[in-house]
């Protein structure tokens, strides 16, 4: 199983762009890499998904790299409503069903 | 479209007493089902997993068990609750052919004092 390293926590101020990397050093061919948002008492609520080069929807890009051993959600412009939990996930068929987040990244947004 | 519900929503259990914790889904057949506890302040630690009825995968030894009786119905329970079994219980769900797009529940915070 791919197992995932993200920063801890990030701070920033509104109106700034923010780029949280993941670390998946061991990641499968099949797998794909996958983002999710998550406010206190609330489940995880998926943000984007990709497998290599870059995928941009109305909220955010991600950025893969060739090697796709890492990869960066980009949140342009953040508000206060973006201050949250942003987990990185790594899965796919190959891994036999069992999807296993990482610790995340506190994201803290200032005004 | 499809959805999922968890109930109950909050539950206070006394320690030794049972538990079980409800999980559904609609408007999708034979979904990847998951149920996943996160500690105040911490992250996700899978629990369980399920690929289709009767069909459990465990991730952690402990005192919970699962249980997926029909297609869209899972169940987390225990006999016998501790202390370390309080915590956010997320239900999720997966398309069979999953990529990693899981769909989460509201969830249930368990408080075992």
């Amino acid at each position: 199983l791919a197992k995932t390293t993200q920063p801890i926590s990030m701070d920033s101020y509104e109106g700034q762009e923010v780029n949280i990397t993941c670390s998946h050093n061991n990641i499968a061919t099949n797998d794909y890499i996958t983002w999710y948002q998550q406010f206190p008492s609330q489940g995880p609520r998926f943000i984007i998904q990709g497998y290599k080069t870059k995928v941009t929807n109305e909220v955010a890009s991600l950025f893969i790299p060739a090697d796709r051993k890492s990869s960066t959600l980009s949140l342009p412009r953040v508000s206060l409503s973006d201050t949250a939990v942003y987990y990185c996930l790594v899965g796919g068929p190959n891994a036999g069903n069992m999807l296993t987040f990482g610790g995340g990244t506190r994201l803290m947004v200032k005004p | 479209s499809q959805t999922i519900h968890q109930w109950p929503a909050t539950l206070v259990q006394p320690v030794g007493s049972p538990l079980s914790l409800e999980c559904t889904v609609e408007g999708t057949s034979n979904p990847n089902l998951y149920w996943y506890r996160q500690a105040a302040g911490r992250g996700l630690q899978l629990l369980f997993y399920s690929v289709g009825i009767g069909q459990i995968s465990s991730e952690v030894p402990q005192n919970l068990s699962a249980s997926r009786p029909q297609d869209r119905q899972f169940i987390l329970s225990s006999k016998k609750l501790l202390l370390s079994d309080s915590g956010f219980y997320l239900c999720a769900w997966a398309r069979d052919s999953n990529t990693g797009e899981l769909f989460f529940g509201e969830g249930s915070r368990l408080t075992v004092l």
